[in-house]
């Protein structure tokens, strides 16, 4: 009965590669996000989606797409992997967006490691 | 902008003594400041949050923080600390597009 899950939780490829994460939240929620979290475990937002559509898009390559098929559903794709997409990812979710005092409650992560 | 700042990298307490784990906030408008702790190969766990109201916000296991307007200020405490309470500390400030703006954590370590 996990709140937020995220498959793969690792995930190894070569540079070039595309690759797509996935995350899930049983809870109801509105608002899902991805955050990068890189080797000195410094977290950043990247992306915010509210009821299936996109709210934060951050400075992030375009090489990231992420995609909200339902409420419950935010997944990352990135296409032509680079060395410095090496981090953990971590996928969150929210019960409303519009709502400042909402508490994010998070996935486990994936640590995508790019060879 | 939101931005916290986390002025250690590490604290290190004993088992049973107290510990304090410092955060200090910049915001335009009302700060919603958050701690979250993260375990090894773990994802992050909400630990308590100050809104409005009472400066002394408790949350799970045993933390609580106080918030310091004056001194901008929003430092995690826990009277006696135990082992299983080593971790990475994120402070973190709710952004103005409702995002999560971290700190850059702080590793704390209590020895037995």
């Amino acid at each position: 009965d996990t709140a937020v899950s995220q498959t793969p939780k690792y995930l190894v490829t070569q540079m070039g590669n595309d690759k797509s994460i996935k995350c899930e939240q049983n809870l109801g929620h509105d608002t899902m996000y991805w955050y990068k979290q890189d080797s000195k475990k410094f977290l950043k937002i990247m992306f915010s989606y509210n009821n299936k559509e996109l709210i934060i898009n951050e400075t992030v390559p375009n090489r990231f797409s992420p995609k909200s098929p339902d409420k419950a559903h935010l997944n990352l794709h990135i296409n032509s992997l680079e060395l410095g997409d090496s981090a953990v990812y971590f996928c969150a979710s929210s019960q409303d967006w519009g709502s400042t005092q909402e508490t994010q409650y998070f996935g486990p992560g994936t640590r995508l490691l790019v060879l | 902008a939101q931005s916290v700042a986390q002025p250690e990298d590490q604290v290190n307490v004993a088992e049973g003594n107290p510990l304090t784990v410092k955060c200090t906030y910049s915001v335009s408008g009302n700060p919603y400041l958050f701690w979250y702790v993260q375990y090894p190969n773990r994802g992050l766990q909400f630990l308590l949050k100050y809104i409005t109201g009472d400066n002394l916000v408790k949350g799970s296991y045993g933390f609580e923080a106080e918030f310091n307007k004056s001194q901008t200020s929003f430092h995690l405490k826990k009277p006696s600390a135990l082992v299983s309470d080593s971790a990475l500390y994120f402070c973190a400030v709710r952004g103005l597009n409702n995002d999560m703006r971290f700190g850059a954590g702080t590793r704390l370590t209590v020895k037995p």
